[in-house]
């Protein structure tokens, strides 16, 4: 297990189009988070998932934005008929519930949206 | 609601010398407070967390409630800590994490 890993890398999509990511957390982490992070700007939390249950959406996840995690394991960040403003780096990370890294988030390299 | 303020977008200091990242929060329980770094072409990873109270890379940083502050702290720095630095927040029990906006530290040679 290297860590936590993101397909794509690079996305490039026309507005309108439909767009899906894969996050691979890190094997033991019961938790997975997506962020969203804009030039000049910290990582936005946008959802958190604890194994399969999202607990917790935050405002600017809009009805376009629908994320999954079917087996507690992978998941997936879709956007529906992006916007410009929807582009962005988006962040995936994991973190175990307990033990002595409990709350340390492990980030993945991310995701570079472009819509054109 | 939670807010993380980072005064410094941009922060150089000559090496040896100290250095100080400013991080200051809005929140009315008890939150917990956390630095990252982010250093060239690397991944986002943690440096620090105030209930943890370690001293990490020579980096110590101090919650001050009164305040409302969790300012990083170093008293002699190295051109290797050149990265961008980023306060982050999570109230107690919950995972909604509130990052800053960064200060991006250059230590000069």
């Amino acid at each position: 297990d290297t860590g936590v890993s993101q397909d794509p890398r690079h996305k490039i999509t026309k507005r309108g189009q439909n767009v899906t990511f894969r996050c691979d957390p890190i094997s033991e982490h019961n938790r997975l988070y997506w962020y969203r992070q804009t030039l000049g700007q910290g990582p936005e939390f946008l959802t958190y998932f604890q194994n399969e249950a999202q607990l917790e959406k935050s405002r600017l996840l809009s009805d376009r934005f629908s994320a999954e995690r079917p087996k507690g394991s992978f998941s997936t960040l879709e956007i529906q008929r992006t916007e410009q403003g929807d582009s962005a780096m988006y962040l995936c990370a994991s973190s175990s519930i307990a033990g002595i890294n409990y709350n340390e988030q492990f980030f993945g390299p991310g995701t570079r949206l472009t819509v054109l | 609601a939670q807010r993380v303020t980072q005064p410094e977008k941009l922060l150089s200091v000559f090496k040896g010398a100290p250095v100080e990242l400013k991080c200051n929060y809005s929140y009315s329980g008890s939150p917990e407070l956390f630095w990252y770094v982010q250093y060239s072409r690397q991944r986002l990873q943690l440096l620090l967390r105030h209930i943890s109270r370690e001293s990490i890379k020579g980096f110590t940083a101090d919650l001050n409630k009164g305040e409302t502050s969790f300012h990083l702290k170093k008293p002699f720095a190295q051109e290797e800590d050149s990265a961008m630095y980023y306060c982050a927040l999570v109230r107690a029990g919950g995972q909604n994490f509130v990052f800053g906006p960064g200060t991006r530290l250059s230590v000069l040679p």
